[in-house]
């Protein structure tokens, strides 16, 4: 497998533009996970999926940003306006049930550093 | 909600010396507490995981220890070398994984 898949790797954009945050999860994981990493805030787990379907979303900053997961192989982080207090590295992550026992390490893609001019 | 915090926040060591990073949670019913190991520009990688039916675990010259009635669980790191600088998460499972705010950790050769 090749584990976690993320595009774009950078993304440098201007104030109030649309950006769009892509992640294709291991296959037969059934957890997803966004999460944002910046000096200031560490690592913050923004929302996460379960069989395609959003169980916490709690961590979204604000009504800016929105996720999907249209199917068990695909999601989308979308920040819409984007602001410069949004730049920061979004890693997605994948696991088979968290905490379970066994196989349950969650994996991190590469990453998306995202720079809001 | 879980509150996990770690320590130090920045951790120098010699070659060869030992290291040692402790993390405290406030969640009794907390199940699971990986570490991972992020370098620089790279992605958080699991190095090590226990569950709370052990009271230690070790992997070559890493280790993890559990103090279930204080809380705590700290990773050692013995005989440390230059590729151990990085930064070091704890994390705890309740519903989903909470992140300490990490380590930096530097050997010096």
């Amino acid at each position: 497998d090749a584990g976690v898949i993320q595009s774009p790797r950078h993304e440098v954009t201007e104030m109030g533009q649309e950006v769009t945050l892509r992640c294709k999860p291991i296959s037969g994981h059934d957890y997803l996970f966004w999460y944002r990493q910046t000096m200031m805030r560490g690592l913050e787990l923004l929302i996460y999926f379960n069989n395609n379907v959003p169980i916490d979303d709690s961590g979204m900053p604000e009504d800016r940003f929105s996720a999907k997961m249209p199917n068990a192989s695909f999601s989308t982080l979308k920040i819409q306006p984007s602001e410069p207090r949004d730049s920061a590295v979004y890693f997605c992550a994948s696991s088979f049930l968290p905490g379970a026992g066994g196989t349950d390490t969650q994996y991190f893609g590469p990453g998306t550093r995202l720079t809001v001019l | 909600g879980e509150n996990v915090e770690q320590h130090p926040s920045t951790l120098s060591v010699q070659e060869g010396d030992s290291a040692v990073i402790k993390c405290t949670y406030s969640d009794s019913a907390s199940n699971y507490f990986p570490w991972y190991k992020q370098e620089l520009g790279k992605r958080p990688q699991l190095i090590i995981d226990i569950r709370s039916n052990v009271g230690e675990k070790k992997d070559q010259r890493i280790a993890v220890t559990l103090n279930k009635t204080a809380k705590h669980f700290s990773l050692h790191i013995t005989e440390t070398q230059p590729e151990d600088s990085a930064v070091y998460f704890c994390a705890v499972y309740q519903g989903n994984l909470i992140f300490g705010k990490g380590t930096k950790l530097s050997v010096k050769p």
